[in-house]
């Protein structure tokens, strides 16, 4: 089965500064996607950025950017010129690319990042 | 374009009661799964449906089902509830195809008593 793991609980940055989230994950299979989550206090998930893993290279939104290496199975999540609403759970999450039995294939999600943002 | 609208938004039951929960896909929208979120197990798939038909389904008790309609809309039901069921309920909906980005509702907020 593939689990994801953030290993950070939480993150502070000081606004305009940059910060990097991490996430692991692990997996037997060798095409499948990553996403990284935003959830602020609203509780809707928002997506920030996905990433194919048959691509090499790294996607990037506007301020936000990951850096993935699959060989190690590492997806970090890097927020350039933190801004004051970039404050919010952060999720990763991982889904198959494998079309089981018809389904579309579920997210797997990490724990989550808190990231706190200073004025 | 309207997101995925998830009702009621909050709602307060007892326990042994049932709830229903309902999920109004995006516009072409096909694919519709389900989302529990709380503070000790995180985010863990309910179940996933396409086509009117359940096509995938996460750990949880007998309970927990769910239906879709011809119009993609989507209900999920739990039965006989008890405290722990208490969490924030997410609705997702995409395109059909595995590589289609998953958009997530607001939520619905259960809390049981």
């Amino acid at each position: 089965a593939q689990t994801v793991t953030q290993s950070q609980p939480e993150m502070s940055v000081q606004e305009a500064e940059t910060v990097t989230l991490s996430c692991t994950y692990d997996t037997s299979e060798s095409d499948y996607y990553l996403f990284w989550y935003k959830q602020p206090p609203s509780r809707q998930m928002i997506l920030v950025i996905r990433q194919e893993a048959y691509k090499q290279q790294n996607a990037t939104e506007n301020r936000f950017s990951v850096n993935f290496q699959k060989a190690a199975k590492s997806f970090s999540l890097k927020i350039s010129d933190s801004q004051l609403g970039d404050a919010a759970m952060y999720f990763c999450a991982y889904r198959s690319a494998q079309n089981y039995g018809g389904s579309q294939g579920n997210l797997i999600f990490g724990k989550g990042t808190k990231l706190s943002v200073k004025p | 374009k309207a997101g995925v609208t998830q009702t009621p938004r909050y709602l307060i039951k007892t326990r042994g009661q049932q709830v229903t929960l309902s999920c109004s896909p995006i516009s072409g929208h096909r694919s519709v799964s389900w989302y529990q979120q709380t503070p000790g197990q995180g985010l863990q798939f309910l179940f996933e449906y396409f086509s009117e038909t359940q096509r995938n389904k996460g750990n949880f008790p007998g309970r927990f089902s769910g239906r879709q309609f011809s119009n993609s809309r989507s209900e999920m039901n739990v039965s006989t509830l008890e405290l722990g069921d208490s969490a924030l309920y997410l609705c997702a909906s995409s395109l059909t195809g595995v590589g289609n980005t998953i958009y997530f509702g607001e939520g619905s907020w259960l809390t049981v008593v």
